[in-house]
């Protein structure tokens, strides 16, 4: 199987801040890897796919970047409803493991 | 609009049997793999296992095989996660998602997407 490894696990920020979370496999996945967001009490949503293609409707704050073994999700200025867990994953090949998680609180 | 549509809140005694299910609107059930994701509390996403209804092929986690069975059914529209004797290890929730892809320039990128509401499974003597 593939490993994730998010970091980091937690970190806390202000509004306007900018932040990156990265991400790092166990091997080169060729850029099959996605982010989703998960707010308390919900299902996960997608936020990126392959790397850093943008699904409709999630803000362009967020993008991606990365190559190979690993990868990065910024969010360019935080906005107060980004305060959530971050989740990356490997999509390529089964089976597609998670990161850990990483969670962002508000400073 | 694309949808999955999980069963309610379970509630079982360990060494029962269970199945929840996952029921698809909005596309074309058969042509889309779906997979089985677990959260336990205050924890992250552990992935399952994953089937394509068009066939029935099905693949599990290493952590899952033979602990759950996964299953569908395309006259229904609807994916099953089953256990055929709970453990109290096995409370979580547990969501369905749809493997959504895209190809272009001879790439097919994969992700998850839409994700069931979860359904809640407490395993409690």
């Amino acid at each position: 199987d593939i490993q994730m490894t998010q970091s980091p696990s937690s970190m806390s920020a202000s509004v306007g801040d900018r932040v990156t979370i990265t991400c790092r496999a166990s091997q080169r996945l060729g850029n099959y890897l996605n982010w989703y967001q998960q707010k308390p009490g919900k299902a996960p949503e997608v936020l990126m796919y392959g790397a850093f293609n943008l699904p409709g409707g999630v803000p362009s704050r967020f993008s991606g970047s990365g190559s190979g073994t690993d990868y990065t999700l910024t969010i360019s200025s935080l906005h107060p409803e980004d305060f959530a867990t971050y989740y990356c994953q490997q999509s390529y090949s089964t089976p597609y493991t998670f990161g850990q998680g990483t969670k962002l609180e508000i400073k | 609009e694309v949808q999955l549509e999980q069963s309610g809140t379970e509630v079982k005694k360990p060494g029962e049997s269970l199945k929840i299910s996952c029921k698809a609107s909005g596309y074309n059930f058969a042509n889309y793999w779906i997979g089985w994701v677990r959260q336990m509390s205050g924890k992250g996403l552990e992935w399952m296992g994953i089937i394509y209804p068009g066939d029935s092929e099905t693949t599990y986690s290493p952590s899952f095989q033979d602990q759950v069975t996964i299953s569908a059914d395309k006259s229904l529209s609807t994916a099953y996660l089953q256990w055929s004797s709970l453990k109290a290890s096995d409370s979580a929730m547990y969501y369905c998602v749809r493997r959504t892809f895209t190809a272009a320039a001879g790439i097919e990128y994969n992700w998850l997407d839409p994700w069931g509401q979860g359904t809640l499974v407490t395993v409690s003597s």
